[in-house]
C-alpha cells in the first residue's frame, strides 16, 4: 500500500527567506508520481508541482521546486523568496500508478509565513 | 470554462437524514473522484469512477454510494447521515490519456451531521 508521511505539522518561515517542506512516501511501484497542493485558508486545493518517477531532472514551476531524491523515498517542496501569500496548508500526494489515477495524500504541513 | 463546481456548498443534516452532493465538470473528463477532508488529516478517497456508467471504491467507503450517469456529473449520497460523516467534501476530475495528471479540485462542500 501507499503512504505518504509529512512530518511537520507547522513550519514558520520570514518573508523572502526560503522555506522546505518535508514528504517521504513509501510504495513498491516502480512507476508513480508525486505532487503538492496548497491549500488557502479559503479552503480550495491549488496544484503546485508534478514529479514522475522516471523525472531525471527536480521539476521547477516558479518559486516552488520538488527535491527529488528517489533512493531516500523522500519528494521534498522548495519555496524560495516566501510570500506573505504563501501561508496556507501544504499537502503532498502520491499519484497511484494503476489506470485509475487515484491519490494518497500526506496529512499536511500548515506553513506561515511572517512579516 | 466553469471547471469542477460542487452543489451545494454548505449543507447541515441532522442524524438519519440523506442528501446528494452533485459535482459536476464540463472539462470532458473520463475519471472523477470524491474525496473527504478531516482536520489535521489529508483528504482520503471514498469512490471513484473511470466513465461513465462505472464506480469504484477507495479508501472509505462506507456510508456512501455514488452515480456517474452522466459523463460530466458524479453524486455523493448519503443514506443515513452519521456525525462521524462530518466533514468537507471534495470532488476532483482529471481526463484520460498520458501526460495528464493534475487533478482538477471543486471548492469543496462542508457537511455537518448533528
Amino acid at each position: 500500500a501507499q503512504k505518504i508521511t509529512q512530518t511537520q505539522p507547522g513550519m514558520f518561515v520570514q518573508e523572502k527567506e526560503a522555506v522546505t517542506l518535508d514528504c517521504t512516501y513509501d510504495t513498491s511501484d516502480q512507476s508513480y508520481g508525486l505532487f503538492w497542493y496548497k491549500q488557502p485558508s479559503s479552503g480550495e486545493m491549488i496544484f503546485l508541482i508534478y514529479q514522475g518517477s522516471y523525472d531525471e531532472q527536480n521539476a521547477t514551476e516558479g518559486r516552488y521546486s520538488l527535491n527529488f531524491q528517489k533512493a531516500r523515498k523522500s519528494a521534498n517542496l522548495v519555496i524560495s523568496a516566501s510570500q506573505l501569500g504563501d501561508s496556507a496548508m501544504y499537502f503532498c500526494a502520491m499519484l497511484h500508478s494503476g489506470s485509475a489515477r487515484q491519490l494518497t495524500f500526506g496529512s499536511g504541513t500548515q506553513l506561515t509565513v511572517l512579516p | 470554462n466553469a471547471g469542477v463546481t460542487q452543489t451545494p456548498k454548505f449543507r447541515v443534516l441532522k442524524t438519519g437524514q440523506s442528501m446528494t452532493l452533485l459535482c459536476a465538470q464540463d472539462m470532458n473528463h473520463e475519471y472523477m473522484y470524491w474525496y473527504r477532508q478531516d482536520p489535521g488529516m489529508g483528504l482520503r478517497l471514498i469512490h471513484y469512477s473511470v466513465g461513465e456508467g462505472t464506480t469504484a471504491k477507495g479508501e472509505v467507503p462506507d456510508g456512501y454510494n455514488v452515480s456517474r450517469l452522466k459523463k460530466q456529473n458524479f453524486l455523493l449520497g448519503l443514506e443515513s447521515a452519521a456525525p462521524s460523516q462530518t466533514s468537507v467534501y471534495f470532488c476532483a476530475s482529471i481526463r484520460s490519456g498520458t501526460g495528464t495528471y493534475e487533478q482538477y479540485f471543486g471548492p469543496g462542500t462542508r457537511l455537518t451531521v448533528t
